[in-house]
């Protein structure tokens, strides 16, 4: 069965490092999204991606990278961690057109 | 779909008993409207959506309605059992693009046995 996998499910980083966060789907779907949830604040866009080589700004993308090699693959970057990025962060893909999220099982984040 | 608004933020209902839960959402454009349950520990996953071409939408004890007049939709659960409880979200296609979804603040759904 096609599935989104998310790794590692749990990480716990120092200030100031980076850390990169994997997404990979095998739904063979062009649209990938990176949200990250947090109590009160539902669940915010940070990336996204159309396609291979395509990346986008979400709502909260600042300090966050993303870049697009594969169809399979969306990883995030976040560039030097810092304690308001420690969350729960989901990875999502959908189909072409107006079709449902799959979403991932979550990273959850520590930042100390 | 910049803004879409959720309410009540929390619910508790009997069991048995049914449950409303309502968003508002503000770009007259937007066409497709998903609720997502999260159950607690979880991914978010779909549970119903409806076009716009639709004014209400069942599948069982779910459904959901939609009125374009007044920008809002609702999720409605009838005859609720436990396993009800979770985070319920609606979404809303961002402006423009049906492809991205801008989440509402969600409802935590607590059903009381």
């Amino acid at each position: 069965d096609a599935e989104i996998t998310q790794s590692p499910r749990h990480k716990i980083t120092e200030t100031g490092r980076q850390v990169t966060l994997a997404c990979h789907q095998t739904w063979n779907h062009n649209n990938m999204f990176w949200y990250r949830q947090d109590l009160g604040h539902g669940l915010r866009l940070i990336h996204y991606s159309y396609g291979v080589q395509d990346t986008n700004k979400g709502e909260v993308s600042d300090g966050y990278s993303v870049s697009r090699s594969n169809t399979e693959d969306l990883p995030l970057t976040l560039e030097s961690a810092a304690s308001s990025q420690t969350s729960v962060y989901f990875c999502a893909s959908s189909g072409t057109g107006v079709s449902p999220l799959h979403f991932g099982n979550g990273t959850r984040l520590t930042v100390t | 779909g910049e803004n879409v608004e959720q309410h009540p933020s929390t619910l508790s209902v009997q069991e048995g008993d049914s449950a409303v839960i309502k968003c508002t959402y503000s770009d007259s454009a937007s066409n497709y409207f998903p609720w997502y349950k999260q159950e607690l520990g979880k991914r978010p996953q779909l549970i119903i959506d409806i076009r716009s071409n639709v004014g209400e939408k069942k599948d069982q004890r779910i459904a959901v309605t939609l009125n374009k007049t007044a920008k809002h939709f609702s999720l409605h659960i009838t005859e609720t059992q436990p396993e009800d409880s979770a985070v319920y979200f609606c979404a809303d296609p961002a402006s423009g693009s049906a492809r991205q979804l801008t989440f509402g603040s969600g409802t935590q759904l607590t059903v009381l046995p």
